[in-house]
């Protein structure tokens, strides 16, 4: 099981805003940053923001991320129907055998 | 263009082993961690191990659930990582995928990493 939590669903119509939270510990995201990787369906996962807030060359600025202690968010906003998918938290882990750890996944529906 | 391409996957009876393969192109591979992360059918990510560049000591790391079993190699003369699966468990069923690992500084935290390029995966079906 994996000790980032996140949200198992979010939706929202076209247009709106979706913020999914990441929520963890000091040992991971209060001590390191915060990736998002974005899985659209029948694909592989993708990376979609880096070091908390970075966007990857190619993302448009509708995604966001953001850190604050020992959690990290995600928001989308102005949502499109090609952004329905699950998204997932990552960072490191100082405490585990595991040094990587990922979010247990959001899905991101488009009603 | 960056481009990651696994193969080796199939079918496989419990107890049994696996070699999975990830071809390389578009970077110099030697000098890029690579790791390998997989995703049982319906679930989430998980990372499974990786392998730092010879130059930074080519140290491998290994996710708890598959130490002492998997082994993670790589041949920079032919840009292939690999995977190989011993004593594979039903639970080890998933698609596996290998990742560039790339390094970035961040003012606070210093140096850091994010797995950049995925390839496609290749599934992993082991029977009981």
């Amino acid at each position: 099981q994996s000790v980032l939590t996140q949200p198992p669903s979010a939706s929202g119509t076209p247009g709106q805003r979706v913020t999914i939270s990441c929520s963890g510990s000091r040992s991971n995201i209060g001590s390191n940053n915060v990736n998002w990787y974005q899985q659209l369906p029948g694909t592989a996962p993708k990376l979609l923001i880096y070091s908390n807030n970075q966007r990857p060359s190619g993302v448009p600025d509708r995604f966001s991320g953001s850190k604050s202690g020992t959690s990290a968010s995600l928001a989308i906003s102005g949502l499109q129907s090609e952004d329905e998918g699950d998204y997932y938290c990552a960072t490191w882990d100082d405490s585990l055998n595991s040094p990587l750890v990922f979010g247990t996944g959001t899905k991101v529906t488009v009603l | 263009e960056v481009q990651l391409v696994e193969s080796g996957g199939g079918l496989v009876k419990a107890g049994g082993s696996l070699r999975l393969s990830c071809a390389a192109s578009g970077f110099t591979f030697s000098n890029v961690w690579m790791n390998w992360v997989r995703q049982a059918p319906g679930k989430g990510l998980e990372w499974v191990g990786r392998i730092k560049s010879k130059t930074d000591g080519g140290t491998k790391d290994y996710a708890g659930t598959v130490k002492g079993r998997f082994t993670i190699s790589r041949d920079d003369s032919k840009n292939t990582l690999f995977l190989q699966m011993n004593s594979l468990k039903t639970e080890d069923t998933a698609v596996y995928y290998c990742t560039t690992d790339s390094e970035y500084f961040d003012v606070l935290t210093g140096s850091q990493r994010m797995l950049d390029y995925w390839g496609q995966g290749t599934l992993v079906t082991v029977s009981s």
